[in-house]
């Protein structure tokens, strides 16, 4: 059974620390891990990684994939208040709908 | 821009009643879904459609049914509402399966009394 872990479940900052979130997965037919950020209403798109060790980038926000060992970081840096979610961590494996796997989601709160 | 919207954002209902959760995407997406999303849980597929008068069960179907009469509207259906189908419930759409990438309604979260 495909499986993906999301550690911590939820972490408390302060405003301007860097956090980093790892996703871990077990899964056959690896296709691409997803990053998603939610906040009180829909989860929005952050990252698709495909390729291990190639940065994805977006502002403050930064994420890798290591298909060797078989997880991907979400790094945060200069964290902000609007930072506070839950981000949820996804992969791929075999193309059908039903081969999307969420772990549970990273709650995070950054306090001022 | 891409929109995915759910009708209801909150509803209260009681057990037994029958409960419809409507999705309307305008992005021409071929595909659509419905997850469930609990605390410590996480989200679970209870449906999918990748096309018109199409649907597939996702892992927990029991409980529901859904109806995609056309392409940009994909219904969730609760027969007979029970306390645990309490929870929120996610439509989303994509444009293909194979990259997993989904855009999101804003969710419906559901009590049933």
């Amino acid at each position: 059974e495909d499986k993906v872990v999301q550690s911590p479940l939820s972490l408390v900052v302060h405003e301007g620390d860097t956090v980093t979130l790892n996703c871990s997965y077990e899964v056959t037919n690896f296709r691409s891990l997803l990053w998603y950020k939610q906040e009180k209403k829909a989860p929005t798109f952050l990252f698709m990684l495909t390729s291990s060790g190639i940065e994805k980038k977006s502002g403050r926000l930064s994420s890798i994939l290591d298909k060797k060992e078989l997880f991907s970081i979400l790094n945060i840096t200069a964290t902000q208040t609007g930072d506070s979610a839950i981000y949820l961590c996804a992969v791929n494996a075999g193309g059908g709908a039903d081969g999307l796997t969420f772990g549970k989601g990273t709650h995070l709160i950054i306090q001022p | 821009d891409v929109k995915v919207t759910q009708s209801s954002r909150y509803l209260v209902k009681r057990t037994g009643e029958k409960v419809f959760l409507e999705c309307v995407q305008d992005m021409d997406h071929e595909n659509m879904f419905w997850y469930r999303q609990d605390p410590g849980l996480g989200l679970r597929l209870i449906y999918f459609s990748y096309d018109v008068k199409m649907k597939e069960k996702g892992d927990i179907p029991e409980g529901y049914s859904v109806s995609r009469e056309k392409k940009e509207r994909f219904s969730l259906i609760l027969e007979s509402a029970s306390t645990n189908q309490t929870s929120m419930y996610l439509c989303a759409s994509s444009v293909s399966l194979d990259t997993g990438e989904l855009f999101f309604g804003e969710g419906s979260r559901l009590t049933v009394l």
